[in-house]
């Protein structure tokens, strides 16, 4: 079945550097959403991508959906404390007519941020 | 404001008995979910539905259970059947089944001994 390689699996990072993040996989995928979660929250959708280049930022955060479409990057540009989290890629295959029911999640990118 | 709710937040359970996880949106999207979260591993499904009275199987049905009688509601019920049962259970919904992202509430976290 279809997967997702998310890396890396952590990262430790001071504040004010940025980050970078990216997802790959051996399937073509025709949506990419990025997410953070909290610790014991539910995840928060950061970035959503829909069109293979498209290239998408949310303050400090930008992403980018892959040319080949089996790949996305997420960056943060000058980290702060509250990046603290779990970022995940979750991506929407093409082979069943789109259904969310087919959306995989990478395994996640965990971020420590020391001020 | 318009959201998910789930409850409870943390849930203890003996081991043979069966468990409902409550999950309400008010956000009046027509599709609904059931994710399994365990430390390190990315979200699994378990059980998705895109309309009332009609609901799929995901990735790892086996050993739950779920009802969609209302648009605003989606219980899972962890039964005993399942084998490891204690994880963070994330429900989720959008507007659609196709290409709106999903809205997740804030997880049940379900301890079985």
């Amino acid at each position: 079945g279809q997967q997702l390689n998310q890396s890396p699996q952590s990262m430790f990072i001071q504040e004010g550097e940025d980050v970078s993040m990216n997802c790959t996989s051996s399937s073509i995928f025709n949506t990419w959403l990025w997410y953070k979660q909290d610790p014991g929250e539910g995840p928060v959708l950061l970035i959503a991508l829909y069109k293979a280049g498209e290239l998408t930022s949310n303050g400090r955060l930008t992403a980018q959906f892959g040319i080949t479409r089996k790949d996305s990057f997420l960056n943060i540009s000058a980290s702060i404390p509250s990046d603290v989290g779990i970022y995940f890629c979750a991506g929407q295959g093409m082979n069943y007519g789109g259904s969310q029911g087919n959306l995989i999640f990478g395994k996640g990118t965990k971020l420590s941020v020391k001020p | 404001d318009g959201g998910i709710t789930q409850s409870p937040k943390y849930l203890f359970r003996k081991e043979g008995q069966n468990v409902t996880l409550s999950c309400e949106q008010n956000l009046n999207h027509d599709a609904m979910y059931w994710y399994r979260q365990d430390p390190g591993q990315g979200l699994r499904l378990i059980y998705y539905s895109q309309i009332v009275n009609d609901f799929q199987k995901g990735d790892i049905a086996e050993g739950y259970s779920v009802s969609r009688e209302k648009k605003e509601s989606f219980p899972l019920t962890v039964t005993s059947a399942q084998k490891n049962p204690t994880a963070f259970y994330l429900c989720a919904s959008s507007i659609d089944l196709q290409y709106s992202p999903l809205h997740f509430g804030n997880g049940t976290r379900l301890t079985v001994t």
